[in-house]
């Protein structure tokens, strides 16, 4: 059984760092590409960032360019996103989605999510 | 930068047919994928690549796209399809994925 489980999220104040973790399980990690997908309270999904299977193609959304980071370990079967110079609008539960296929593929597979607060 | 849009909101009696629209330019041209959210749930992949359904997904889902508009179809409506649903592409201009607003399905 595919299993995606997020863990890190919690509360921040503005300008902190916070580096949330998706632990895979039930298939081979290594052989997907993966997301983050997030979405802020009672708003719609918003594309965060997507990594290759090999981590050779990364892209981010422009929101969080320069300020957040992917990056995946396949040893580990883990999918990370460092996130730095957190601000309010940076509020949303964190979704890792399994990508079947490149950057044209559905997301098939979803975590159930972890909640990241940026508050004083 | 790529806009999907969708309507808010779209009302449906049970057991008619429920159909959610996401316009886009030229997005007859892109693989359009939807998704299922219901409240405290992570999203559900309902159709991909416009008209295919995974496995597990009822018949009663379907999709199609063609020049700026792609549309899920959900027929014979029943009030476990009351939920958010979400169109998504792949922008290549810009190397970015992109997510429709949302439509909030309520059976009546």
């Amino acid at each position: 059984e595919v299993q995606l489980v997020e863990s890190g999220g919690g509360l921040v104040q503005p300008g902190g760092s916070l580096r949330l973790s998706c632990a895979a399980s039930g298939f081979t990690f290594s052989s997907y590409s993966m997301n983050w997908v997030r979405q802020a309270p009672g708003k719609g999904l918003e594309w965060v960032s997507y990594i290759s299977s090999s981590s050779s193609t990364i892209y981010y959304a422009d929101s969080v360019k320069g300020r957040f980071t992917i990056s995946r370990d396949n040893a580990k079967n883990s999918l990370y996103l460092q996130m730095n110079s957190l601000r309010a609008e940076d509020t949303a539960v964190y979704y890792c989605a399994r990508g079947v296929r490149g950057v044209i593929s559905p997301f098939d597979y979803w975590g159930q999510g972890t909640l990241v607060t940026v508050s004083s | 930068s790529y806009v999907l849009t969708q309507p808010p909101s779209v009302s449906v009696a049970p057991g008619q047919t429920a159909r959610i629209t996401c316009g886009g330019n030229n997005i007859g041209s892109k693989s359009v994928h939807w998704y299922q959210q219901k409240p405290g749930q992570a999203p559900v992949l309902v159709v991909y690549d416009d008209s295919d359904r995974p496995s597990g997904i009822p018949e009663r889902f379907s999709g199609s796209n063609s020049g700026n508009t792609a549309t899920l179809t959900i027929s014979r409506v029943e009030a476990g399809d009351e939920a958010d649903y979400y169109c998504q592409v792949w922008d290549s201009s810009s190397d970015h994925q992109v997510f429709g607003g949302g439509t909030k399905l309520t059976v009546l």
